[in-house]
């Protein structure tokens, strides 16, 4: 099965300043890769998704970015603000006629100090 | 957009009952729900796939008839923790998608079950 892997575990960075997230998979055939984002004891919100046919994506101050080849994808946040603080998580998975199961990734906690 | 609604947020009962779990798909249909749990600081692990008029997959080590899945109607799926033990305490969290599964997994507000 698919296994994703996610650093760092921890990161913290100065207002404005900006923060980056790598993941990495093991399936070669996954080909939808969400980012999720959860502030303590509440739902997992998406905040930005790419496909295996695109290489980066951006949405105002996030981006990702995806290597194919190597295997990994990137959160990038720029202009860090303190409600960007929560605990963000990459995902994985293949879609397939029974259903698009997602493996997430262990999960970095953001801090953005004022 | 979409809304998976799941009921109830918290709950807390003594070991050995059951508890119920509800996750709704508010304003569309969802053949498939996808039920995961997550302890505390840690990733969110699948625990099984609910399908509408179907027998649920469950994930590998997740014992089926601890975790019962009924997935009754296109709009409800319910998870019941049979004969709960203080190590079933967890976070549940629901997800739905709406749409084909091209489209984003949508996710209910989870269930913080405490065993005591």
């Amino acid at each position: 099965g698919e296994n994703v892997e996610q650093h760092p575990s921890t990161l913290s960075v100065q207002e404005g300043d900006s923060a980056v997230i790598k993941c990495t998979y093991s399936d070669s055939a996954s080909n939808y890769f969400p980012w999720y984002k959860q502030e303590l004891g509440k739902r997992p919100q998406l905040i930005i998704d790419i496909r295996s046919n695109v290489g980066e994506k951006k949405d105002q101050r996030i981006a990702v970015t995806l290597n194919k080849t190597a295997k990994h994808f990137s959160l990038h946040i720029t202009e860090t603000q303190p409600e960007d603080s929560a605990v963000y998580f990459c995902a994985a998975s293949r879609v397939t006629g029974g259903g698009n199961k997602l493996t997430f990734g262990t999960g970095t906690q953001l801090k953005v100090e004022l | 957009g979409a809304v998976v609604s799941q009921h109830p947020s918290r709950v807390i009962c003594k070991s050995g009952t059951s508890v119920k779990i509800e996750c709704r798909s508010l304003d569309f249909q969802a053949t498939t729900m996808f039920w995961y749990r997550q302890f505390p600081k840690q990733s969110l692990m699948l625990m099984a796939t609910s399908n509408e008029g179907s027998k649920a997959t469950y994930e590998q080590g997740v014992e089926k008839d601890k975790f019962l899945i009924n997935h009754a109607s296109l709009t409800l799926s319910t998870l019941t923790v049979t004969s709960a033990h203080p190590e079933d305490s967890s976070f549940y969290i629901c997800s739905a998608r709406e749409g084909n599964n091209n489209s984003p997994l949508h996710f209910g507000n989870g269930t913080r079950l405490t065993v005591t």
